[in-house]
């Protein structure tokens, strides 16, 4: 398995704090991305980083910022968390530009927003 | 109309049936991915393809860029294969957009 570790697993927060989650990975890959997975949705891109302080936003991005000071750790931000970012948090690394390429998930967050 | 169409939604079968589960896409892409996610949660990647079939184990899959289509067949079924599959496609850029899943169960 790729090395891919997400923290915390699990956390509850209420509507208006802050919360950051944590994406860290020992591939030394370039790209890394966040997604969020929600019933009849599936999973849609938040933003990805595509090296060290380089990012871009992907479909559901408001909301959310990211931050990538090391390749290791890309870090995904709600400056203000609402209910509507109750969702599993998915983190992955790997290009995936052609057939060659694959992506490697991380285990996932459980984020519920009260 | 999402970009990326999946169907059956879900499917069960008995252990030892064929199964297919197809996937539809409406845009210009590079590359298509099949995933499996266990009940557990996990993402696995199986298979990412841009022409033709691959074939790992009992698993196939194949794609059509013309008709802008693919299918994941699994071969000789086990209670084991039961997951969701998620087809996504590289469309632009270094993203996926994904399908809505199919929930296969697989029974004894």
């Amino acid at each position: 398995d790729a090395g891919i570790t997400q923290s915390p697993r699990h956390k509850v927060t209420e509507t208006g704090t802050p919360v950051t989650l944590r994406c860290h990975q020992t591939e030394n890959h370039r790209y890394m991305y966040w997604y969020r997975q929600d019933p009849g949705h599936g999973l849609r891109l938040i933003h990805y980083s595509y090296g060290v302080k380089d990012t871009d936003k992907g479909e559901v991005s408001d909301g959310y910022s990211v931050s990538r000071s090391k390749t290791e750790d890309f870090l995904l931000t709600l400056e203000s968390a609402t209910s509507s970012q109750t969702s599993v948090y998915f983190c992955a690394i790997g290009e995936v530009g052609t057939a060659t390429d694959t992506q490697y998930f991380g285990p996932g967050t459980r984020l519920t927003v009260l | 109309k999402n970009e990326v169409e999946q169907s059956p939604q879900n499917l069960t079968a008995q252990e030892g049936e064929f199964i297919t589960i197809n996937c539809s896409y409406s845009v210009g892409i590079s590359a298509l991915h099949w995933l499996q996610q266990h009940p557990g949660g996990g993402i696995v990647s199986l298979f990412m393809l841009s022409s033709g079939k691959k074939k790992h184990g009992r698993l196939i899959a194949t794609i059509n860029i013309q008709e802008k289509h693919s299918s994941l067949h699994i071969t000789a079924s086990h209670p084991r294969d039961s997951a969701v599959y998620i087809c996504a496609v590289i469309a632009a850029g270094n993203k996926l957009t994904f399908g809505g899943g199919t929930r296969v169960l697989v029974k004894p």
